[in-house]
């Protein structure tokens, strides 16, 4: 299975935006690549996913680099509700995504 | 809807006891996982099923768990004999074939002493 790279930690001050990067180097052509987030005490939340394209939602904005080699969560604005881990996973669009394997992901610390 | 639900929300057990762990994902998914998540290990994918087949079991850590889908709407991981090694918070998910993205429950924590 293609794996991910992301830092242990990130910090950020409130109302600032939040650049997260994620190297996934051997990804395979028909890897999506999907965010998730764990806030403290709950269960992974989706965030976003893409394959090739960039890709907003209400939540995040997920930048594709052009050889997929990499991608970048970015939060436009934290809030202290976005304090979570942010685990970045690669996934084939078969039975409901299948096997995700989530890695250590990212903590983001959000200063007020 | 009210998402996916897992019961209990948390269990104390001692070594050797039967646990049952339940998961009752959302009306109309089709696809059904269980996941673990410990401090060393992180969150890992133990099993899971798509219209109610297990299609993947290979992270089950040994015989004394087992998983099972009666129906579409009820799932659950069974382990026993318990050990204090299984201490860990078991979180259930559920997806529709195709779409987006996957919905987890709150989790069970389960601590065996």
């Amino acid at each position: 299975d293609a794996k991910t790279t992301q830092p242990n930690s990130m910090e950020s001050n409130e109302e600032e935006p939040v650049h997260l990067p994620c190297n996934h180097s051997t990804i395979s052509g028909t890897d999506y690549i999907h965010w998730y987030r764990q806030l403290p005490s709950q269960g992974p939340e989706y965030v976003i996913h893409g394959l090739t394209s960039n890709v907003n939602n209400r939540m995040a904005s997920l930048a594709i680099a052009e050889d997929r080699k990499s991608s970048t969560l970015i939060l436009h604005r934290a809030t202290l509700r976005d304090a979570a881990v942010y685990y970045c996973i690669l996934g084939v669009p078969t039975d409901s995504w299948g096997k995700l394997q989530f890695g250590a992901g990212t903590q983001v610390v959000v200063t007020p | 809807d009210a998402g996916v639900i897992q019961s209990p929300r948390h269990e104390v057990t001692e070594m050797g006891q039967e646990v049952t762990l339940r998961c009752k994902p959302i009306s109309g998914h089709n696809s059904l996982f269980w996941y673990r998540q410990t401090m060393m290990r992180g969150l890992e994918l133990l099993i899971y099923f798509n219209n109610n087949v297990p299609i993947d079991d290979s992270g089950m850590p040994e015989d004394r768990f087992s998983a099972k889908m009666p129906n579409a709407s009820f799932s659950t991981l069974k382990i026993q004999p318990s050990e204090p090694r299984d201490s860990a918070v078991y979180f259930c998910a559920s997806g529709q074939g195709g779409a987006e993205k996957l919905f987890f429950g709150s989790g069970t924590q389960l601590s065996v002493l």
